[in-house]
């Protein structure tokens, strides 16, 4: 299986510090997203990388990948009330027609204002 | 609003009842998933339709449930003789495609509860 598996499943921080969170895959992957859900809504798309790319930027977010390791991590920086939420990463791995996304279980943000 | 668009938001079903899920996609998108997603749970992916076409339904049980998307009008996920493991959050994504390198873009979801 692709699933990406986060880390840690839940994490509370105060607002105004970063948050990291990481997840890891298991075979090659050609990208892998970062989307973000509130309570009772859809996800919402964050960032992609490509596996020939070390890091993105958007905004506060920053993610890094590492083909090597199987793995990537989201930073939050300077945390909101408002960044509360469950995040997701989801791989690709391009078979074709059959090419899908696969979310891992998702952390559990909890920022304190 | 050009975003995905699900209905109902909650759907409350007795078991051996049909359940039918609506999603329009962003508009001049003509590429649509469906996932459902347990509590606690990531989504996983059930099936993947272009107009007209199944693309890949390898997620979906074998019985009772089926999905379309015609050439005019929204995709459809049909849950037919509901059983209460159907439970479930069922979203509706979409993108333009073609390609795996652009985000797909997701409805809030329809909320299905089987009594």
């Amino acid at each position: 299986s692709q699933q990406g598996e986060e880390d840690p499943q839940a994490l509370s921080i105060q607002e105004g510090e970063n948050a990291t969170m990481n997840c890891s895959y298991k075979t090659s992957i050609n990208n892998l997203q970062w989307y973000r859900q509130n309570s009772g809504r859809g996800l919402v798309h964050l960032i992609l990388i490509r596996s020939n790319e070390r890091e993105k930027h958007s905004g506060r977010l920053r993610v890094t990948l590492d083909t090597s390791k199987k793995s990537s991590s989201l930073l939050i920086t300077a945390s909101r009330a408002a960044d509360t939420a469950s995040y997701f990463c989801a791989t690709v791995v391009y078979t074709g027609a059959n090419s899908k996304l696969t979310f891992g279980k998702g952390i559990t943000l909890s920022v304190r204002p | 609003n050009a975003g995905v668009m699900q209905n109902p938001r909650h759907l409350v079903r007795r078991r051996g009842q049909e359940a039918r899920l609506r999603c329009s996609p962003m508009k001049g998108h003509s590429h649509v998933y469906w996932y459902r997603q347990l509590p606690e749970e990531g989504l996983k992916f059930m099936v993947y339709l272009q107009k007209e076409n199944i693309i890949d339904e390898s997620g979906m049980p074998k019985e009772r449930f089926s999905a379309e998307f015609p050439k005019e009008g929204p995709s459809i996920l049909r849950i037919q003789q509901v059983v209460r493991g159907d439970s479930a959050a069922y979203f509706c994504a979409s993108h333009g495609g073609p390609g795996w390198d652009q985000p797909q873009h997701f409805g809030d979801g329809t909320r299905l509860s089987i009594l």
